[in-house]
């Protein structure tokens, strides 16, 4: 039972390098989701994926790109590592039918950038 | 102005006390109202949801919606240790999810 499963747990960065994080869902859902956590912020959207194909940009889009790369995949993409963007990053999926409200998240992967 | 407001915190209490956790919120469009729980190094999980105005109980836990005030609360009877974590209101609108910035609750045995 694997769910949200999220690539790396840990990762340091120099400012400037840049870093892919990986996803992946195995409970067939549509929509996926990137959010990044700070002290005193709570969750904020980065960006999500209604379905496969299709990605739009959350509150906090500026520094990162996105690519869908089929049903099961979300990679959040860093070109340019920042010291702001040091954070906890969180991929989610939402559920489908009863399950329609709820996002499954992974466990997360905590960023610093030097 | 955020769309969702929640006290930070820190919340401690003794074990087996009644916890209030509370939310508001400025989007009127908003109609599906969550709360996850979040252990220290871990991803939110869904605690329960409501769709539109009401109580819904769940054991030890009612969530309750009053989207006249535009708020919504989160009620823990008998809380114990294990119940220490981080509280996350949510609410859906539009395939988008808006978080609260979590309460922060200690239960002391």
């Amino acid at each position: 039972n694997a769910g949200v499963t999220q690539t790396p747990k840990f990762q340091v960065l120099k400012t400037g390098q840049s870093m892919t994080l990986q996803c992946a869902q195995d409970m067939n859902h549509n929509s996926m989701y990137w959010y990044r956590q700070d002290p005193g912020m709570g969750l904020r959207l980065i960006y999500y994926s209604a379905s496969e194909g299709t990605t739009d940009k959350g509150e906090v889009p500026n520094g990162y790109n996105v690519s869908r790369l089929n049903k099961r995949e979300f990679s959040l993409r860093l070109e340019s590592a920042a010291p702001s963007q040091t954070s906890v990053y969180f991929c989610a999926s939402r559920g489908t039918g009863e399950d329609g409200e709820k996002l499954f998240f992974g466990s997360g992967t905590q960023l610093s950038v030097l | 102005q955020k769309e969702v407001e929640q006290d930070p915190g820190p919340l401690s209490v003794p074990e087996g006390a009644i916890v209030s956790l509370n939310c508001t919120y400025s989007n009127s469009a908003f109609q599906y109202f969550m709360w996850y729980r979040q252990y220290s190094r871990k991803g939110p999980e869904l605690l329960m949801y409501t769709y539109s105005s009401g109580n819904k109980e769940d054991g030890r836990f009612t969530a309750q919606v009053d989207k006249s005030s535009k708020y919504i609360s989160l009620f823990i009877r008998d809380s114990q240790p294990s119940d220490s974590a981080t509280y996350l209101c949510a609410m859906e609108a539009g395939n988008q999810f808006y978080f609260g910035t979590g309460t922060s609750l200690t239960v002391i045995p």
